[in-house]
């Protein structure tokens, strides 16, 4: 069965680096998104992505956030300059252009930011 | 402000124990109410979607539920595997939204032999 993939599983970095989390969505899906989950707390909207841009995105993806698709398979988050609140698990999530309107979603990133 | 509510927070049940989980929603439009299963450090799993008041969906011994306001997720005769946190999202009608979910904090179930 098809699944969203993400790496690395865990990520630990010192505030104030660059950080780049990856995904590859389901093959046939076309539409991306990224969301957050602060330990304890809800699953965030971060941002979507269709059709190599940005559809819409929450308050949370501030100048420090910038999503890519580098190539046919790979969806990135790249944090430019990390802080100690955005440790979270970061779920990457794809949805397909017809049918049901259901996310599925990736396996998340732990991101510790130190 | 678009919100989505969940309760209880946990819920501790025996095994064949049957119960309700509870998700209420204020959005200015529902497009879709969604549900799934989160198992600790790991990302959510899909379960159901509804669309429209009165829809009902199954699976195994998990059965949704929508009306206007709320869903619920019944769980008949409940088994250990089923203890995981559950978690409703709710897809709203803005207009160029490419469908981003709100989520509520969960109900986490756990279920003893």
């Amino acid at each position: 069965e098809p699944e969203v993939t993400q790496t690395p599983s865990h990520q630990v970095t010192q505030m104030g680096q660059e950080v780049i989390l990856r995904c590859v969505p389901i093959s046939n899906h076309l539409y991306f998104y990224w969301y957050r989950q602060i330990l304890g707390q809800k699953v965030e909207f971060l941002v979507s992505f269709y059709n190599n841009e940005i559809s819409e995105k929450s308050e949370i993806f501030d100048d420090q956030f910038s999503v890519e698709r580098p190539d046919g398979s790979n969806f990135t988050l790249k944090i430019r300059s990390t802080k100690l609140e955005d440790s979270a698990m970061y779920f990457c999530a794809s949805r397909a252009t017809s049918g049901g309107a259901e996310q599925f979603f990736g396996p998340g990133t732990r991101l510790t930011v130190l | 402000e678009d919100q989505v509510t969940q309760s209880p927070e946990a819920l501790r049940l025996q095994e064949g124990e049957s119960s309700s989980l509870n998700c209420s929603y204020t959005v200015s439009g529902l497009r879709g109410l969604f549900w799934y299963r989160q198992d600790p450090g790991k990302g959510p799993e899909f379960l159901f979607t509804l669309y429209s008041a009165g829809e009902e969906k199954e699976k195994e011994r998990l059965k949704a539920t929508l009306t206007k306001k709320e869903s619920f997720l019944h769980i008949t005769a409940p088994k250990p595997e089923d203890s995981a946190t559950y978690l409703c999202a709710a897809q709203t009608h803005y207009g160029g939204s490419q469908g981003n979910l709100i989520f509520g904090k969960g109900t986490k179930l756990s279920v003893k032999p």
